[in-house]
């Protein structure tokens, strides 16, 4: 049974566009909401996380947007760059699960 | 500061040999975690301690794979006898705590069973 969804599987932005994965989950007891990113090579690192009690969280150029009814939440990357071409899981916790992954690649 | 260190980074193998992952959490962290990484199945928690017990293995796919850790700072996960399907990455992340505390990853063991 997959608990996060993730969507797209992959996902191609020109340089300077705005990136937008999305995720949705099923368990409502779930609390927290982690976005990683992955580099090639690489294990997965904590990039932003929030919890159901906001629906935005911003730190620099990504943003969380989360809908508790809809029980979905989603990363927005604005101004993609490509050192932004990474592997991003969502995943929600607890016990942490992960979706499958959005491989973005940002081209110049 | 040093992260997770996991060793070796590759193990190329041949079917029906013994395999041994090692990892070496971050210092005070409290939390282990094993993962398995593959295209098909994404990132899987294979076993979880927690003060250097096991906790959660229900992620363990069979009697073949058992995990340990002896002590605050080392961890092994064992596969025996090891399959072609085994052939994955393996992660080790290490946290202060379970719940809503970041789990930092090593850089993985890219196994190949021939």
């Amino acid at each position: 049974q997959q608990q996060v969804k993730q969507s797209p599987q992959s996902l191609i932005v020109q340089k300077g566009g705005i990136s937008i994965i999305n995720c949705a989950y099923e368990n409502t007891a779930f609390d927290y909401f982690p976005w990683y990113q992955q580099f090639p090579g690489k294990g997965p690192a904590l990039l932003i996380a929030i919890r159901p009690d906001v629906s935005e969280k911003k730190e620099g150029r990504f943003t969380i947007s989360f809908n508790k009814s809809a029980k979905q939440f989603s990363l927005h990357i604005m101004d993609s760059q490509p050192g932004d071409s990474a592997t991003y899981f969502c995943a929600a916790s607890t016990p942490l699960v992960f979706g499958k992954g959005t491989r973005l690649s940002v081209i110049a | 500061d040093a992260g997770v260190i996991q060793s070796p980074r590759h193990e190329v193998t041949e079917m029906g040999q013994e395999v041994t992952l090692r990892c070496k959490p971050i210092s005070g962290h409290n939390s282990l975690f094993w993962y398995r990484q593959t295209m098909m199945r994404g990132l899987e928690l294979l076993i979880y301690f927690n003060n250097n017990v096991p906790i959660d293995d229900s992620g363990m796919p069979e009697d073949r794979f058992s995990a340990k850790m002896p002590n605050a700072s080392f961890s092994t996960l064992k596969i025996q006898p090891s399959e072609p399907r085994d052939s994955a990455v393996y992660f080790c992340a290490s946290s202060f705590d379970r719940e809503d505390q970041p789990q930092h990853f090593g850089d993985g063991t890219r196994l190949s069973i021939l």
